[in-house]
């Protein structure tokens, strides 16, 4: 299987910085990427790594290291707008993705 | 960015009628589209890929006789949850590739079905 693993849920503050760590087997990857999805939506496009290292657009970065399977997506100025589910997503041949069970994040005032 | 338009949004039905959900490519050609389907607090699990004018691909674990894919044109596809059941009833979604288009939004979404099964 794909074996990716991030934390099912997580809380943070209005105004704080939160990162959401995924793991995830190395063979047949393809691109690694991020989403939100709030729930009986569809999931929103956040970031796609497949280099090593950290890209950053706006409040949202994300991080990429590829001999250690792992993953994290930092989200800074946390707003209350930001509470929904975080999906992490392995992509292999073909641009199927596999998705990790996804962290749900709630922001607190 | 591309748009994928899915429908219905949501559907209804009693067990053992099928179910169709139509999946189309508005502005842009979609050579493979993926389907999705999503339980309650779950993830997003792949179901099958498909492929313009060829056979669908399915995941292991997918019976494909119950889940009749067709993708006849470049811009649309079906996925047909045949004498469903409740168990059957999840979130639906479809997703599909524009390969001309040079983003890393490598796949484009559409909106979700949620079928429920009586």
């Amino acid at each position: 299987g794909q074996n990716i693993d991030q934390p099912t849920e997580m809380t943070a503050t209005e105004g704080a910085i939160v990162q959401i760590n995924c793991t995830y087997q190395t063979s047949g990857f393809n691109g690694l990427f991020w989403y939100q999805q709030h729930a009986g939506e569809a999931p929103t496009f956040l970031s796609y790594n497949v280099l090593d290292g950290l890209e950053e657009k706006g409040r949202f970065s994300s991080f990429l290291s590829r001999s250690k399977g792992y993953s994290y997506l930092l989200l800074k100025e946390l707003q209350m707008k930001d509470s929904a589910s975080y999906l992490c997503a392995k992509g292999h041949s073909g641009y199927a993705l596999n998705f990790g069970k996804g962290t749900s994040l709630l922001v607190t005032p | 960015g591309a748009v994928v338009s899915q429908h219905p949004s949501w559907v209804i039905c009693k067990s053992g009628t099928s179910v169709k959900i139509e999946c189309r490519s508005l502005d842009f050609q979609a050579t493979t589209m993926f389907w999705y389907r999503q339980f309650p607090k779950q993830s997003l699990m792949l179901m099958a890929t498909s492929n313009e004018g060829s056979k669908a691909t399915y995941e292991q674990g997918v019976e494909k006789d119950k889940f009749l894919i067709n993708h006849a044109s470049l811009t649309l596809s079906t996925l047909t949850v045949t004498s469903a059941h409740p168990e059957d009833s999840s979130f639906y979604i479809c997703s599909a590739t524009d390969r001309v288009r040079a983003t890393n939004e490598k796949l484009f979404f559409g909106s979700g079905t949620q079928l429920s099964v009586l």
